[in-house]
């Protein structure tokens, strides 16, 4: 079965810094979707990338989805506080409709 | 336009105890779905349904059961609570293929 590992696992960076969270597929990705939970709340939509190399960006959040589709980064630019959360990303391999999602990776930024 | 709602946000049961927690949507989505969510472990699909009278199983689909006998309706009921079931639960559905999920806030569920 088709697994998603993020890194890391959790992170803690001063404001206005830059960061990077990896997600890689043990298989090859059919769309890959970024969200953010804020602590205790739903899931809210980032960003969907579907084609090989694919780059979007959103204010200060850009993902990426290699050209093998087995990794995404998402990378936000100088970090703010509204930035905290937890980062999940999520898959439908083969298009199953069974999403899968990785682990997250908690973010704190402190100000 | 509510999206997806959920019911209720918080919950304590007894081992043995039988509930239902709801979901509605009204964004006449036919995909929904329940997920639970552990430390540690991600978000694990429970089940899935792709239209009304259709349901499927999804990873950790033991101890749980699901019916859809409308569109806008996706309840998930807990037949016998069991502490390992202790867990945040949340829905989510989507219009179809490539389009993303809307997940509702999340049921906080504990069971003693």
């Amino acid at each position: 079965s088709q697994e998603l590992e993020q890194s890391p696992q959790s992170l803690i960076v001063q404001e206005g810094k830059n960061l990077t969270i990896n997600c890689t597929s043990s298989k090859t990705l059919y769309g890959l979707y970024w969200y953010k939970q804020k602590y205790g709340e739903g899931l809210i939509f980032l960003m969907m990338l579907q084609k090989g190399g694919e780059e979007k960006s959103h204010e200060k959040i850009t993902a990426k989805l290699d050209e093998k589709k087995q990794q995404s980064s998402l990378h936000i630019t100088a970090s703010q506080p509204s930035h905290a959360g937890i980062y999940l990303c999520g898959a439908d391999p083969s298009g199953t409709y069974k999403y899968i999602f990785g682990t997250g990776t908690r973010l704190k930024v402190l100000a | 336009n509510a999206g997806v709602t959920q019911t209720p946000k918080f919950q304590v049961l007894k081992t043995g105890q039988s509930m239902t927690l709801q979901c509605a949507q009204d964004m006449n989505h036919e995909y929904m779905s329940w997920y639970r969510q552990d430390p540690g472990m991600g978000l694990r699909l429970i089940h899935y349904s792709v239209g009304a009278g259709i349901t499927d199983q999804g990873e950790v689909p033991n101890g749980y059961n699901v019916s859809r006998s409308t569109t806008e309706d996706f309840p998930l009921r807990l037949l016998s609570a069991a502490p390992s079931q202790t867990s945040v639960y949340f829905c989510a559905s989507k219009s179809g293929t490539n389009e993303k999920l809307f997940f509702g806030s999340g049921t906080q569920l504990s069971v003693l």
